[in-house]
């Protein structure tokens, strides 16, 4: 197993430009998660999905748009990149019984 | 509202022991996790609370007081490879982690 997989791992942005970061798991998890961590502070949630067909907002979704089409791919986009999105972006995965959270390698995003 | 404290920084010896302290005030309880991670590294599954007590897995042990709205992650016989951060996160009422601002541990020589 992979686990859960991002890309891209770095990303540099100008500020309205457009961009998905796509997330991957194999484990056949029903719960999925995004999430932003800026330096010094906790895992903030973006997004989250209890399943296929489900979305849902977490703390700080303002900017953000999610799908959820498929079991594995929860991707997040940005459509108009702003310097306050600038951050490590973590997507997780969780079985039903959400004992814990299985989090990708991340994305560095950085808007200029 | 919804908040979970923890210390910013803490540094300890190389071979002691440490407490990572955590308490916290959410809207709903289904349990408290503590994860680690390294600096540029994601983070990693440590430990799950539900019922109050402590649990113990190796060198690592977690403690649950609901009651309190406490918890504290203790680490024994400290490596240099447990310089990290410690990050506390409820699960709260809305089935999502809240997490907070996490604790920077520092192990010197």
């Amino acid at each position: 197993n992979a686990g859960v997989t991002q890309t891209p791992k770095f990303r540099i942005l100008k500020i309205g430009q457009s961009m998905t970061l796509q997330c991957t798991q194999d484990m056949n998890h029903n719960y999925m998660y995004w999430y932003r961590q800026d330096p010094g502070m906790g895992l903030k949630l973006i997004y989250y999905s209890v399943g296929a067909g489900i979305t849902d907002k977490g703390e700080v979704p303002n900017g953000y748009n999610v799908s959820r089409s498929t079991t594995e791919d929860f991707p997040l986009r940005l459509e108009l990149a702003a310097p306050s999105q600038t951050s490590v972006y973590f997507c997780a995965s969780s079985p039903p019984t959400q004992e814990t959270q299985y989090f990708g390698p991340g994305t560095r995003l950085l808007v200029l | 509202g919804q908040n979970i404290d923890q210390p910013t920084e803490m540094t300890a010896t190389e071979g002691a022991i440490v407490q990572i302290n955590c308490t916290y005030q959410t809207s709903g309880f289904n349990g408290l996790f503590w994860y680690q991670q390294h600096a540029g590294e994601a983070p990693t599954f440590l430990s799950y609370n539900v019922l109050d007590g402590l649990e113990e897995k190796g060198r690592f042990s977690s403690f649950l007081s609901r009651s309190k709205g406490y918890s504290y992650l203790l680490l024994k016989e400290l490596q240099m490879k447990d310089s990290a951060s410690y990050l506390c996160a409820v699960w709260g009422s809305q089935g999502n982690l809240i997490f907070g601002k996490g604790t920077k541990l520092s192990v010197k020589p």
